[in-house]
């Protein structure tokens, strides 16, 4: 069964780091391109950065530009979402998602983790 | 980046009715347009892929259009399970985007 599994989320306060975990089973991550998103509460979905496949290329939304990576262990088939220098704007339940099939060359996000928690408050 | 609209922000509708809602792209994004269903406390499902391609294993009642800037998600007969937000995602820039989305509410 292709499936992910989100971890890692809390409280934090701002200006500190945290990490998180996005670990797949049912297919190997690095063949495919993943994707950080979130929504803040009440809000709209916003995606936040992409791996591509074989992780030659990463892009990140302006909004977290320089403040957070996306590495990747093959080793433990995970994704991770590396935050820095939080604020209380990234507070937001994030999300880790995968172009897995017949969608995927059109940038189709078919396989989501079921989200963690993020709060920035001191 | 590439502003995604939709309209209406959220709609009020009937068992059985027709709804479409719109996207509209603030530049031209060819076919790379995707629509997403989300009901309270869930992740996101992908319905519509490519404008108009219907992913595996969503009900036909759902259809989508358009090119360009100018796109729509028709849902042809409203069933209860589909009160939920839709959202579009535009992935024709290395920097993707979403729509606000629409939440289709009971009347």
């Amino acid at each position: 069964q292709v499936q992910l599994v989100v971890s890692g989320g809390g409280v934090v306060q701002p200006g500190r780091s945290l990490r998180l975990s996005c670990a797949a089973s049912g297919f190997t991550l690095s063949t495919y391109g993943l994707h950080w998103v979130r929504q803040a509460p009440g809000k709209g979905l916003e995606w936040v950065a992409v791996i591509s496949s074989g992780g030659s290329n990463e892009y990140f939304a302006d909004s977290v530009k320089g403040r957070f990576t996306i590495p990747r262990d093959n080793s433990k088939n995970t994704l991770y979402l590396q935050m820095n220098s939080l604020r209380a704007e990234d507070t937001a339940v994030y999300y880790c998602a995968s172009q897995y099939s017949s969608g995927a060359s059109w940038g189709a996000l078919d396989v989501w983790g079921q989200g963690t928690t993020v709060t920035v408050s001191s | 980046d590439i502003q995604m609209t939709q309209s209406p922000s959220s709609l009020s509708a009937s068992v059985g009715d027709r709804v479409t809602i719109t996207c509209r792209a603030s530049q031209r994004i060819s076919i790379y347009l995707n629509w997403y269903q989300q009901k309270p406390g869930r992740a996101p499902k992908l319905l519509i892929y490519a404008a108009s391609s219907l992913q595996s294993g969503v009900p036909s009642r759902f259809s989508g259009s358009g090119s360009g800037t100018d796109f729509a998600l028709t849902i042809s007969s409203l069933q209860p399970e589909d009160f939920a937000t839709y959202f579009c995602q535009q992935s024709y820039s290395t920097v993707w985007t979403f729509g606000q989305g629409t939440k289709v509410e009971i009347k």
